[in-house]
C-alpha cells in the first residue's frame, strides 16, 4: 500500500526552528513529487510548497520564502520540511502529500496524517 | 496570484443533492481537484480534474466545471458526507498550488 508517513508532534519556542519528515513506503520515493500542505487550527489548507525528490528541486510559496526548505535523503525514502523563526502564527498541522502523477500540477494521493506542530512560550 | 473561492458553508437535508462551488477567474480552463477533510483526518481526494473520481469513491461524487464556475455535486447526501471540501488547481503563471478556502457541509 502507498503511503506516506510522517514524524510525530512538537513544541517549540517562538524563534526556534522545527524539521518535520515525510517516508514514503510502498512506491519509490524519486517518482513523485511531494507537496507540504499546513493546515492552522480551524482554518483552511495552505499550499507551502513542493520539492522534487529525484533532483531535490524546489519551489516554495512566496510568504515562506526564506523560512523553509525542503530537503530528501533518497536512501532512506524521506523528505523533510524545515521551517525556521516560528511564531504562534505557525502553530498548525503540516501535511506531506504526493502529486500522483510523475510531473507537477496533478493532484494529490496519497496525503500523510499530519504533524502538529505548536509554537508556544 | 490566483484566487479560488468557495461558500463557507452548505446545509442539505439527508437524501437530497449538494452543490458546492468553486469560483475562479477561468477556472473552466483549469483542472480542478476536489478534497473531503472529516475533523481530525487528512484530505483524501473525491473529485480529480474536474469530473473523475479515484478509485473507492461513491458514484454520488461528481463534478463540473466552466466559465468562471467549477462545482462538486453530492447526490443522495449521507450523514457520513458531513465534512470539508476543499477545491484545488495548478496555477500555471506561477507554478504554484491554489487551495479554495474551504466549504463545511452540514447534513441536517
Amino acid at each position: 500500500q502507498e503511503q506516506l508517513v510522517q514524524s510525530g508532534a512538537e513544541v517549540k519556542r517562538p524563534g526556534a526552528s522545527v524539521t518535520v519528515s515525510c517516508k514514503a513506503a510502498g512506491y519509490t520515493l524519486t517518482d513523485h513529487y511531494i507537496h507540504w500542505v499546513r493546515q492552522a487550527p480551524g482554518q483552511g489548507l495552505e499550499w507551502m510548497g513542493w520539492i522534487n525528490p529525484n533532483t531535490g528541486g524546489t519551489s516554495f510559496e512566496q510568504r515562506f520564502q526564506g523560512r523553509v526548505s525542503m530537503t530528501r535523503d533518497t536512501s532512506i525514502s524521506t523528505v523533510y520540511m524545515e521551517l525556521t523563526r516560528l511564531t504562534s502564527d505557525d502553530t498548525a498541522v503540516y501535511y506531506c502529500a504526493r502529486d500522483v502523477y510523475g510531473d507537477l500540477g496533478n493532484w494529490f494521493d496519497p496525503w500523510g496524517q499530519g504533524t502538529l506542530v505548536t509554537v508556544s512560550s | 496570484s490566483y484566487v479560488l473561492t468557495q461558500p463557507p458553508s452548505v446545509s442539505v437535508a439527508p437524501g437530497q443533492t449538494a452543490s458546492i462551488a468553486c469560483g475562479g477567474d477561468n477556472i473552466g480552463t483549469k483542472s480542478v481537484h476536489w478534497y473531503q477533510q472529516r475533523p481530525g483526518q487528512a484530505p483524501v481526494p473525491v473529485v480529480h480534474d474536474d469530473s473523475d473520481r479515484p478509485a473507492g469513491i461513491p458514484e454520488r461524487f461528481s463534478g463540473s466545471n466552466s466559465g468562471n464556475t467549477a462545482t462538486l455535486t453530492i447526490s443522495r447526501v449521507e450523514a457520513g458526507d458531513e465534512a470539508d471540501y476543499y477545491c484545488q488547481v495548478w496555477d500555471t503563471s506561477s507554478a504554484h498550488v491554489v487551495f479554495g478556502g474551504g466549504t463545511k457541509l452540514t447534513v441536517l
